[in-house]
C-alpha cells in the first residue's frame, strides 16, 4: 500500500463548480500535512498546511481526520486558474521541514469555461 | 527576496556519465532537501542537508550523493547515469518547523 493515496484524476469541472479532493495516508506517525499545487512542468508550490481543526483560505478549505488518516481539500467557485495538479503531502516532523515529505501521485484538475 | 534557485534548467546526458546539479536556498533558509520527480508521479525524497551534513536519506542508491556548503547552497551528484534517472530534480529549502519551498527544478534527460 502506498504511503499517501489520492483520488485518481483527472477532474474536469466547469467554472464556478465546487470540487473536493480526498487523500489517505498509511503511517499514523505522520505529524504535518499539506496540499501543494503543481502547474504543468513547474515546481510544486505550497497551497496550504492542514490542521486538525480544519482551516480555510479564501475559496480553499482543508480538513484532517487523524483517526481515519484522511485529508481533504475543497475548492469552491472554481476558477480557470485553479487548473493544476494537487498533491497531498505528509511529513513525520512538525512543520514539514524535516526531510522526507511524502507525496501522493497528485490529482489533476481541469476547470473549463 | 530570491526564492530557491536551481541550475541548470535543463540537462542532457548519456548513460554512464556523471552530473552535478546546484541549488541556492531561499534567503534565510538553512536546510536543503532534494527530490526526484518522474513523469506522472509525485516527487520522491532523495536526501536532506543541514549544517553541511546529510541528515536524512530516502531510498536511493549510493550513486546519488550530495553536499552542502557553508553558505547553505547545495549540490546533488549522480554517478553512472541510467536511463531511469531521467526526471525533474527538485530542490527545496526550509527553516526548522517551517514548510519546504521548491525551486523550479532541473529537467535531466538521459539518452
Amino acid at each position: 500500500r502506498k504511503e499517501v493515496e489520492q483520488d485518481p484524476g483527472p477532474f474536469n469541472v466547469p467554472e464556478g463548480a465546487t470540487v473536493a479532493f480526498n487523500c489517505t495516508y498509511s503511517n499514523s506517525a505522520s505529524q504535518s500535512f499539506f496540499w501543494y499545487r503543481q502547474d504543468c512542468r513547474k515546481e510544486p508550490k505550497l497551497l496550504m498546511s492542514v490542521y486538525s481543526s480544519g482551516n480555510e483560505d479564501g475559496r480553499f478549505t482543508a480538513q484532517l481526520n487523524r483517526a481515519s488518516q484522511y485529508i481533504s481539500l475543497l475548492i469552491r467557485d472554481s476558477k480557470l486558474s485553479d487548473s493544476a495538479t494537487y498533491l497531498c503531502v505528509v511529513n513525520y516532523g512538525s512543520g514539514g521541514s524535516q526531510g522526507n515529505l511524502i507525496f501522493g501521485k497528485g490529482t489533476k484538475l481541469s476547470v473549463k469555461p | 527576496d530570491a526564492g530557491v534557485t536551481q541550475s541548470p534548467t535543463h540537462l542532457i546526458k548519456t548513460r554512464g556519465q556523471q552530473v552535478t546539479l546546484r541549488c541556492s536556498p531561499k534567503s534565510g533558509h538553512d536546510t536543503v532537501s532534494w527530490y526526484q520527480q518522474a513523469l506522472g508521479q509525485g516527487p520522491q525524497f532523495i536526501f536532506q542537508y543541514y549544517e553541511e551534513e546529510e541528515r536524512q536519506r530516502g531510498n536511493f542508491p549510493d550513486r546519488f550523493s550530495g553536499h552542502q556548503f557553508p553558505n547553505y547552497s547545495s549540490e546533488l551528484n549522480v554517478n553512472a547515469l541510467l536511463l531511469g534517472d531521467s526526471a525533474l530534480y527538485l530542490c527545496a529549502s526550509s527553516l526548522v518547523n517551517q514548510p519546504q519551498h521548491f525551486g523550479d527544478g532541473t529537467r535531466l534527460s538521459i539518452l
